[in-house]
């Protein structure tokens, strides 16, 4: 089993909707959690950390749930330029430390 | 600021041969990371460095090097290359760790012919 896991999508959606995607963590023991975005053959970069109570940055909103092991992103009223794939990474246990631990990306494509 | 930045951003090898990746940063930031991105698979670890002069290995190390002379460069070797390292790299810096945001160069695409 993967330690960080991601449905690969593609999510196809029409411009103004909302969607949502989960990112599933395998170890317990894992510490904090971000949202990276990745343009097409771009490097990633920071779209948010995920805190404890939740995160929220204008039309995003990402959500922990520790009990179950996940975490989620929700995009409202989505924009074209929101075309990307959405990166999860898991700061947990790698052999003898704690490592960043990213996911394969979610690809998300919105529509006219 | 130029952030991050690598060097080259493209590259052909054939199996055999060795090469240099440079990553640059002048943001001081203390702690440098080596990254491959495969498709269909996240971006894993190949070494990292906390400070001018300290390496550490990361998930998947073998067939690498590193090496970090001064802080803002962080050297990625690749000694004899081989197919299986077709890949992207990534090279990241961060102030504080691995709890603070991690910034990205634009890339390597390498391809081991």
């Amino acid at each position: 089993r993967k330690e960080v896991e991601q449905d690969p999508g593609p999510f196809n959606v029409p411009e103004g909707a909302t969607v949502a995607f989960n990112c599933t963590y395998s170890n317990s023991a894992s510490q904090s959690f971000f949202w990276y975005r990745q343009d097409c053959r771009k490097e990633p970069k920071l779209l948010m950390s995920v805190y404890s109570s939740g995160n929220e940055d204008g039309r995003f909103t990402a959500q922990l749930n520790r009990a179950s092991q996940y975490i989620s992103l929700l995009i409202r009223d989505s924009k074209l330029s929101d075309s990307a794939t959405y990166l999860c990474a898991v700061i947990g246990p790698m052999d003898s430390n704690y490592q960043l631990i990213w996911g394969a990306g979610t690809k998300l494509i919105i529509k006219p | 600021n130029a952030g991050v930045t690598q060097t080259p951003k493209f590259r052909v090898l054939k199996t055999g041969q060795s090469m240099t990746l440079l990553c640059a940063q002048d943001m001081n930031h203390e702690y440098m990371y080596w990254y491959r991105q495969d498709p269909g698979m996240g971006l894993r670890l190949i070494h990292y460095s906390v400070g001018e002069g300290t390496t550490a290995k990361g998930e998947v190390p073998d067939g690498y090097n590193v090496s970090r002379l001064k802080k803002q460069n962080f050297l990625l070797g690749l000694e004899s290359a081989a197919p299986s390292q077709t890949s992207v790299y990534f090279c990241a810096s961060s102030q504080l760790g691995w709890v603070a945001e991690q910034f990205f160069g634009p890339g390597t695409r390498l391809t081991v012919l």
